[in-house]
């Protein structure tokens, strides 16, 4: 069965630092990839996807993720951390497997330190 | 484009009572839609898919005759929360798929109901 694993329930960097949030898949097909940003009391918002183009992902607000087949990782980073990209992230996975059913990782909450 | 709208944004009620939320999709078809129930600090969870014109396919654990889902047209889909108890409150999360897609979902922003 598929699933995502998110390395690290809280993660927290300093305001211009370098944002990295992990995400390891498992599929045995080829995956359809998403990040999805929360902030508190809203719905999800997509930041970017992965459907078989380019392997390095750019999204929006500055963020982009790299699908590394080899190491079935799916990593958001984005280089200058803001105070506005406090939120939680989420990574999720979908195949032909799953029905195209979103499979969810459990979250990361992103910490901005002033 | 891709928006979806849900209403109420946030609902108190007495238990006993039901609730309805409207998932509604404002510019695209979609045949499928999925209600998401989550709660604090923790992931989506999935309770289940309905297809335009079909009965709704449940996730394990999810009571069909507590939570109705109609989705009688390719815009609009609804959960009813029947008999609300306390243990319901959380929020709702409701998402559509657009016809002939099956690489995105676009969510809605959401409803908290508070069961007293």
């Amino acid at each position: 069965a598929q699933s995502v694993t998110q390395l690290g329930s809280h993660v927290s960097v300093s305001e211009g630092a370098l944002v990295l949030l992990r995400c390891n898949y498992s599929s045995s097909v080829p995956p359809y990839l998403f990040w999805y940003v929360q902030y508190p009391n809203q719905g999800l918002q997509l930041l970017l996807k992965y459907t078989s183009a380019a392997t390095l992902v750019k999204g929006i607000n500055g963020f982009e993720a790299e699908f590394k087949k080899s190491e079935t990782s799916f990593h958001l980073t984005k280089p200058s951390a803001h105070m506005s990209d406090a939120a939680e992230y989420f990574c999720a996975v979908s195949d032909a497997d799953s029905n195209y059913q979103l499979i969810w990782g459990a979250g990361t909450k992103l910490i901005i330190k002033p | 484009g891709a928006v979806v709208s849900q209403h109420p944004s946030w609902v108190i009620c007495k238990s006993g009572t039901s609730v309805k939320i409207e998932c509604r999709s404002l510019d695209f078809q979609a045949t499928t839609m999925f209600w998401y129930r989550q709660f604090p600090k923790q992931s989506l969870m999935l309770m289940a898919t309905s297809n335009e014109g079909s009965k709704a396919t449940y996730e394990q654990g999810v009571e069909k005759d507590k939570f109705l889902i109609n989705h009688a047209s390719l815009t609009l889909s609804t959960l009813t929360v029947t008999s609300a108890h306390p243990e319901d409150s959380s929020f709702y999360i409701c998402s559509a798929r657009q016809s002939g897609s099956y690489n995105e979902q676009f969510f809605g922003p959401g409803t908290r109901l508070t069961v007293l």
